[in-house]
């Protein structure tokens, strides 16, 4: 089956501090995997993607996420946390050969100012 | 950046009736749309996939009489809530594919909140 695990409900960190959200996954085949922010009462925005090559994947508003096959893991991060990056982040894997996508049940990150 | 308007973007309906949810890919052509529920503090759980010119998809679990849907055209695919209940409330986000991305990168609507009295 399908999954993919956000382990921490809640992530606190200072501003300015480096952040990291966790994800891991467990899905068929290669997949594609995603990071994707959702401010209150708005849809989802996408950050970054992996889908392959190098492992250190650069997205929106200085976010990056490291691929780590052997961990099943897609730790998204950032070297500097904005008081703005709050909000809630998801996790997603689309399988391989799936054309739909698969979330994480959601990381809320509050920068602390 | 691709565009996806949803609206509307808040309704609130008495129980027993019917409530419309319009996604509609503004700037690009979408042939498969997906349509999303997702409740308070949890996760999108993924209701169906739009397919243009042929019938949704479901996931397991979602009723397809209760939840139709639409895909009409290339542009614009449509959510029918029938007959509501207050257990259907929730904020249902759709989300398009833009064709030549990698599949899942998807260009999400701004979500609709549905509340049923």
């Amino acid at each position: 089956a399908q999954s993919v695990a956000q382990p921490e409900d809640q992530v606190n960190v200072a501003e300015g501090n480096p952040l990291t959200v966790k994800c891991t996954y467990s899905v068929s085949g290669n997949p594609y995997l995603f990071w994707y922010v959702q401010y209150p009462n708005r849809g989802l925005q996408f950050l970054l993607k992996y889908i392959t090559g190098d492992n250190l994947v650069k997205g929106s508003y200085g976010f990056e996420a490291e691929f780590n096959k052997s961990q099943t893991s897609f730790h998204l991060k950032k070297p500097s946390a904005l008081v703005s990056d709050s909000a809630l982040y998801f996790c997603a894997v689309r399988p391989g050969g799936a054309n739909n996508l698969f979330f994480g049940t959601g990381t809320r990150l509050t920068v602390i100012p | 950046g691709a565009v996806v308007s949803q609206h509307p973007s808040w309704v609130i309906c008495k129980s027993g009736t019917s409530v419309k949810i319009e996604c509609r890919s503004l700037d690009f052509q979408a042939t498969t749309m997906f349509w999303y529920r997702q409740f308070p503090k949890q996760s999108l759980m993924l209701m169906a996939t739009s397919n243009e010119g042929s019938k949704a998809t479901y996931e397991q679990g979602v009723e397809k009489d209760k939840f139709l849907i639409n895909h009409a055209s290339l542009t614009l695919s449509t959510l029918t809530v029938t007959s509501a209940h207050p257990e259907d409330s929730s904020f249902y986000i759709c989300s398009a594919q833009k064709p030549g991305l990698a599949a899942g990168e998807l260009f999400f609507g701004e979500g609709s909140r549905l509340t049923v009295l």
